[in-house]
């Protein structure tokens, strides 16, 4: 059985930062990509940007909203990929998810990430 | 970037009947190399993260029941539910998976009548 477990959400000040994480089983980690997806209270799916694979040269690539702020890496030896969040807005408060594959073929349960003062 | 738009925003249905969304995007997604549209759809129900349900246009994920297809090609794509059941009760979105930055469309909510 295919899982993504996703930690590290929560509440921060804008500003801050958070890194999230998304631990990935039953399936071959290394020959997946990894895309991060938000959704604000409500409203609807926001692709966040995505890590492909070694055989693809780690390529990253992000939604212009989070461009040089938020930064996705992966371990490969771990089965776990990352979403290290900084200089966070009001406007990124929303469920993060991680997802496997092109298109998403299997998600995470997601994460709340409150961004507030 | 390559925007998706959706529509209706939300339509109700009676049990047993058919359901149709569109979806059209503002460049096309098929890749001439390999004749393929790279265009999928989700069903995303309360509470939960969303389910791919179609992909490369009309191709059902593993599982999906065959009252859902997906057809269209190049810009304009139909998602079409028949025999409605309560449990497709849900928002529907497409999503084009062609080129970076990837996109959604803004949702269709499907109720019943």
């Amino acid at each position: 059985e295919v899982e993504l477990v996703q930690s590290g959400g929560g509440l921060v000040q804008p500003g801050g930062s958070l890194k999230l994480s998304c631990i990935v089983s039953g399936l071959i980690f290394s020959d997946s990509s990894i895309h991060w997806v938000r959704q604000a209270s409500g409203k609807g799916l926001e692709w966040v940007g995505r890590i492909r694979t070694r055989t693809n040269n780690y390529a990253i690539a992000y939604a212009p909203s989070v461009t040089g702020r938020f930064t996705i890496s992966r371990d490969d030896s771990r089965n776990t990929a990352y979403l290290q969040m900084n200089s966070l807005k009001t406007e990124d408060t929303a469920i993060y998810y991680c997802a496997s594959h092109d298109p998403f073929d299997f998600w995470g349960q997601g994460t709340l990430v409150t961004v507030s003062s | 970037d390559i925007v998706m738009t959706q529509s209706p925003d939300s339509l109700a249905v009676s049990l047993g009947g058919r359901a149709t969304i569109n979806c059209k995007s503002s460049q096309s997604v098929l890749y001439s190399s390999n004749n393929e549209n790279y265009l999928a759809w989700y069903q995303q129900k309360a509470g939960q993260p969303p389910k791919l349900i179609i992909l490369w246009a009309s191709i059902r994920e593993s599982g999906v029941p065959d009252r859902f297809s997906g057809s269209g090609s190049g810009t304009d794509f139909t998602l079409t539910i028949n025999n409605l059941q309560a449990e497709d009760v849900a928002v529907y979105y497409c999503q084009q998976y062609y080129t970076t930055p990837l996109t959604f469309g803004g949702g269709t909510k499907v109720e019943i009548k």
